[in-house]
């Protein structure tokens, strides 16, 4: 079946720092992917949809300058944490569209400390 | 604005007992699709069921079943004989026809299957 990767699983990094997120999808092309986030004991929210070739869309209340998401090509997604501060701590998770169904990445957690 | 409401946060039973979720929706749209997702403690998403609107036909997959009735707006979820295996949060979900991919997910039900 279709399957998606994120690279890292799990990243630590001190507050202020900037902290990359790829999101691919390994036996498919994928022109649209997703961001979500969620914190602990919560459910999953929509950050932004990612575009191959054309600029990302946020969701009501996400800050672009902050979340930074790159399509570069039909298999990887980027989203980027910039400045990273303790309450941008979370589990970030990627989908990608396939036929009939939407494939979820392993997600990361990050802790910013 | 869609919205998705899974009333229970969490459900505890016993092993072999039979579990149902809850989910109802809200869209005024007339063409969507329904999930459900699987949350294990590792955190990675597992793809259960899809429905679409125009299907209202309620089957069987193994331990899983789904009741989708549009006139109550409600996309039930029952595991039958439950097991240890199958505690997770599990998460009902709305994707819009012309928002393909866009999930609006509900807040989730913690299942505690104990041995």
């Amino acid at each position: 079946g279709a399957v998606v990767s994120q690279h890292p699983s799990w990243v630590i990094c001190k507050s202020g720092t900037s902290v990359k997120i790829e999101c691919r999808s390994l036996d498919f092309q994928a022109t649209t992917m997703f961001w979500y986030r969620q914190f602990p004991k919560q459910s999953l929210m929509l950050m932004a949809t990612s575009n191959e070739g054309s600029k990302a869309t946020y969701e009501q209340g996400v800050e672009k300058d902050k979340f930074l998401i790159n399509h570069a090509s039909l298999t990887l997604s980027t989203l980027t944490v910039t400045s990273a501060h303790p309450e941008d701590s979370s589990f970030y998770i990627c989908s990608a569209s396939y036929p009939e169904t939407q494939y979820f990445g392993p997600g990361t957690r990050l802790l910013v400390l | 604005a869609q919205k998705v409401t899974q009333a229970q946060t969490e459900i505890s039973v016993v092993e072999k007992e039979d579990v149902t979720l809850d989910c109802v929706y809200e869209t005024r749209d007339t063409t969507y699709y329904l999930f459900w997702y699987k949350q294990p403690p590792s955190g990675e998403l597992v793809f259960l069921i899809r429905r679409n609107s125009f299907d209202e036909q309620n089957e069987i997959s193994g331990r899983y079943s789904w009741n989708f009735q549009k006139s109550t707006s409600s996309f039930n979820f029952t595991i039958t004989a439950s097991q240890v295996v199958d505690s997770a949060v599990y998460f009902c979900a709305l994707s819009l026809t012309d928002s393909w991919g866009k999930l609006q997910f509900g807040a989730g039900t913690q299942v505690v299957v104990t041995p």
